[in-house]
C-alpha cells in the first residue's frame, strides 16, 4: 500500500524566511509524487509534480522539492517565504494498482510578518 | 476553461433530510473523484468514475451516500438520510488521468452542516 507522512501540521515561518515542508513516501512501485496547495475556502490547487524525469521539480509560486530515493523523501522548498503563501499544502503519492492519489494530512503554513 | 463546477457552495440542512451535491467536471476528462475533507481525517476519496462508471467506491462511508455520473458533464453526491457527522467539506475533481501521473483539478468543494 501507498502512503505519505507530512511531518509537523503546522510550521510558521517569517516573511523572507526559508520555507520547508517535510513528506516522506511509502510504495512498492516507483511513485508519482505531487504537491497541492489549499488556499482558505478554496479547493485544491496543483503545485508540482514528479513523474520519473528530473529529480528537482520545480513549481509555480517559487516552490521546488527534491525526490529522494534513498530517503523516501519529497520536501517542499522555498527560498524566501511571502505572506501570500500562507495556506494548507498537501503532499500525495500515487502509481500504485489502486490508481487513487493517497492525501497526507497536510501542513498549515503561516508567515509572519 | 471555468474548471470544476460544484453546487451548492454552501448547504445547511437538518439531520434526516436528503442532500443533492452537484459537481460539472472540465470537458474532456475522462476521470471524476469525490473527496471528502474533515479536521479528523482529512483528505478523503469517496468514489472515482472513468468515462461515466463507478470504478472505486471503496471510500464511501456507508449506504446512505450515493453518487451517479449520468453523463460526462455531471455528477451527483447524495446523503440520504443526512446525519451531523457528514458535516465536511466536499470536494469534486477531474482528471484526463486516474491520478498515475496526471493533475487533478479541484473544485471550490461544497461546505455541508448538517445541523
Amino acid at each position: 500500500a501507498q502512503s505519505v507522512t507530512q511531518l509537523g501540521s503546522h510550521v510558521s515561518v517569517s516573511e523572507g524566511a526559508l520555507v520547508l515542508l517535510r513528506c516522506n513516501y511509502s510504495s512498492s512501485v516507483p511513485p508519482y509524487l505531487f504537491w497541492y496547495v489549499q488556499y482558505p475556502n478554496q479547493g485544491l490547487q496543483l503545485l508540482l509534480k514528479y513523474t520519473s524525469a528530473a529529480t528537482l521539480v520545480k513549481g509555480i509560486n517559487g516552490f521546488e522539492a527534491e525526490f529522494k530515493k534513498s530517503e523516501t523523501s519529497f520536501h517542499l522548498t522555498k527560498p524566501s517565504a511571502h505572506m501570500s503563501d500562507a495556506a494548507e499544502y498537501f503532499c500525495a503519492v500515487s502509481g500504485g494498482a489502486t490508481n487513487k492519489l493517497i492525501f497526507g494530512t497536510g501542513t498549515l503554513l503561516a508567515v509572519q510578518p | 476553461d471555468a474548471g470544476v463546477i460544484q453546487s451548492p457552495r454552501h448547504e445547511v440542512t437538518e439531520m434526516g433530510q436528503e442532500v443533492t451535491l452537484r459537481c460539472k467536471p472540465i470537458s474532456g476528462h475522462d476521470y471524476l473523484f469525490w473527496y471528502r475533507q474533515t479536521m479528523m481525517r482529512g483528505l478523503e476519496l469517496l468514489i472515482y468514475f472513468n468515462n461515466n462508471v463507478p470504478i472505486d467506491d471503496s471510500g464511501m462511508p456507508e449506504d446512505r451516500f450515493s453518487a451517479k455520473m449520468p453523463n460526462a458533464s455531471f455528477s451527483t453526491l447524495k446523503i440520504q438520510p443526512s446525519e451531523p457527522r457528514d458535516s465536511a467539506v466536499y470536494f469534486c475533481a477531474s482528471s484526463t488521468d486516474p491520478g498515475r501521473r496526471e493533475t487533478q483539478y479541484f473544485g471550490p468543494g461544497t461546505r455541508l452542516l448538517v445541523l
